[in-house]
């Protein structure tokens, strides 16, 4: 049981180029979340989504795209990456919530870093 | 967006309680507040939630005041391995509004 798994770890990119992060997880949580974590600024949400097929714009979701083709997967696209989205990005999965009083369960994060 | 506000940073000694305070508006009577611990490198990690009065398990205390407007994360005596970033979490909008505090780092001397 892997629970919330990023790949990759980390990756450098020169501005323009475009990735793709993946997120899987193993858990059968309907609710899957990408956020961004920059120094003295907390985790802050980019999309999210709330099961197969759907997703959701976040805090901060310019410059972002998302897919959920299948439950166990939620990636996150970069299509023209800037120096502004250098940051730690952190993928997110829980069961059901309405009321936000289902846990998430986090990956470790992938570090990128745009040049 | 509800807004959180929290310590930057907290020191303490092996043994001490250690209460870390998360200010947040604007938050309906059954959002809950969840707290999560991170250590370098790594994701956040659930410590515990609620959403009224007291909850307690067995590594805290999460205590919410009437008005709602606050909650305390108690640790109780805390160790070397406690020190690490401490989040507060609020949803709101019926789990559509996400808003995660700016984060404390607590450090733990001997």
């Amino acid at each position: 049981n892997a629970g919330v798994t990023q790949t990759p770890k980390f990756r450098v990119l020169k501005t323009g180029q475009s990735m793709t992060l993946l997120c899987a997880q193993d858990m059968n949580h309907e609710y899957m979340y990408w956020y961004r974590q920059d120094p003295g600024m907390g985790l802050r949400l980019i999309h999210y989504s709330v099961g197969e097929g759907t997703t959701a714009k976040g805090e901060v979701p310019d410059g972002y795209n998302v897919s959920r083709l299948k439950k166990q997967n939620f990636l996150l696209g970069l299509e023209s990456a800037a120096p502004s989205q250098t940051s730690v990005y952190f993928c997110a999965s829980s069961y059901t919530t309405v009321r936000g009083n289902q846990p998430q369960h986090f990956g470790d994060g992938t570090r990128l870093s745009i040049l | 967006l509800a807004k959180t506000t929290q310590p930057i940073s907290m020191d303490s000694y092996e043994g001490q309680e250690v209460n870390i305070t998360c200010s947040h508006n604007n938050i309906a009577t059954n959002d809950y507040i969840t707290w999560y611990q991170q250590f370098p490198s790594q994701g956040p990690r659930f410590i515990i939630q609620g959403y009224k009065t007291k909850v307690t398990n067995e590594v805290a205390s999460l205590f919410i005041p009437a008005d709602r407007k606050s909650s305390t994360l108690s640790l109780p005596r805390v160790s070397l391995s406690d020190t690490a970033v401490y989040y507060c979490l609020v949803v709101t909008g019926g789990g559509n509004k996400l808003t995660f505090g700016t984060g404390t780092q607590l450090k733990v001397e001997l």
